[in-house]
């Protein structure tokens, strides 16, 4: 299995509601991310967990919370959000951090968001 | 500081032509180079890398070489196909292991 599943594949929210982004990966890797791509652009990193401890935080708004419950799993806990949050959300993971283990990221297919 | 620097598209080409994507960038000591490429509807799929000056990256017909003289990483096809149309990222990683990412070359590929 290499695939990194991310669900759910659309979805829409109010700026009140609170929503869960899940990712999932079954490839053994400790290492996952939490990218942001809005249309026509590269992706942008938010965070990064190594062995499910978060890492990197690239100064996100505290409206995204993730979450990595264990090794396989990456959830981003979203609440009270804004129009401009609407994006493409794409999980990643890889073998583990490092020089090395850029080398190769396994992306799934994302959460097409949108914020009304 | 690091960055990369593609060529803008829409790159617009008929099916069996030869494909160049320019791609150079600027780092400070040895970076890997990569290209990703993204699917419509899709994420982001490794197509090939290159790990230190003069390795020639190769996957499904594509190409690229690490040039430091140049600081290149261009992309090349002999014939592209339709299946090809997508938006190709070229990207390098720095030394906090994080990946610097070009703005992205989208490829259209006419029948």
């Amino acid at each position: 299995d290499t695939e990194v599943t991310q669900t759910p594949k659309h979805l829409v929210m109010g700026m009140t509601n609170k929503k869960s982004l899940k990712c999932e990966q079954h490839m053994g890797h400790r290492a996952m991310y939490w990218y942001k791509q809005k249309a026509k652009k590269p992706p942008e990193l938010m965070f990064v967990y190594s062995y499910e401890k978060l890492s990197i935080n690239e100064s996100v708004p505290s409206r995204f919370s993730p979450e990595c419950p264990n090794s396989s799993l990456l959830n981003l806990h979203l609440h009270a959000l804004q129009p401009e949050d609407s994006a493409l959300y794409l999980c990643a993971s890889s073998q583990d951090r490092g020089v090395k283990t850029n080398e190769k990221l396994f992306f799934g297919s994302g959460t097409q968001l949108s914020v009304l | 500081g690091n960055s990369v620097t593609q060529m803008e598209g829409p790159v617009t080409l008929s099916e069996e032509a030869f494909l160049t994507i320019n791609c150079t960038y600027t780092a400070t000591g040895y970076p890997s180079l990569f290209w990703y490429v993204q699917y419509p509807g899709e994420g982001l799929q490794l197509l090939l890398k290159a790990t230190k000056a003069d390795d020639k990256g190769s996957n499904k017909g594509f190409e690229a070489t690490y040039r430091k003289e140049t600081t290149s990483f261009h992309l090349e096809k002999g014939s592209v196909q339709v299946s090809d149309s997508a938006v190709y990222f070229c990207a390098l990683s720095d030394s906090n292991y994080q990946l610097i990412w070009g703005a992205g070359t989208k490829l259209i590929i006419k029948p």
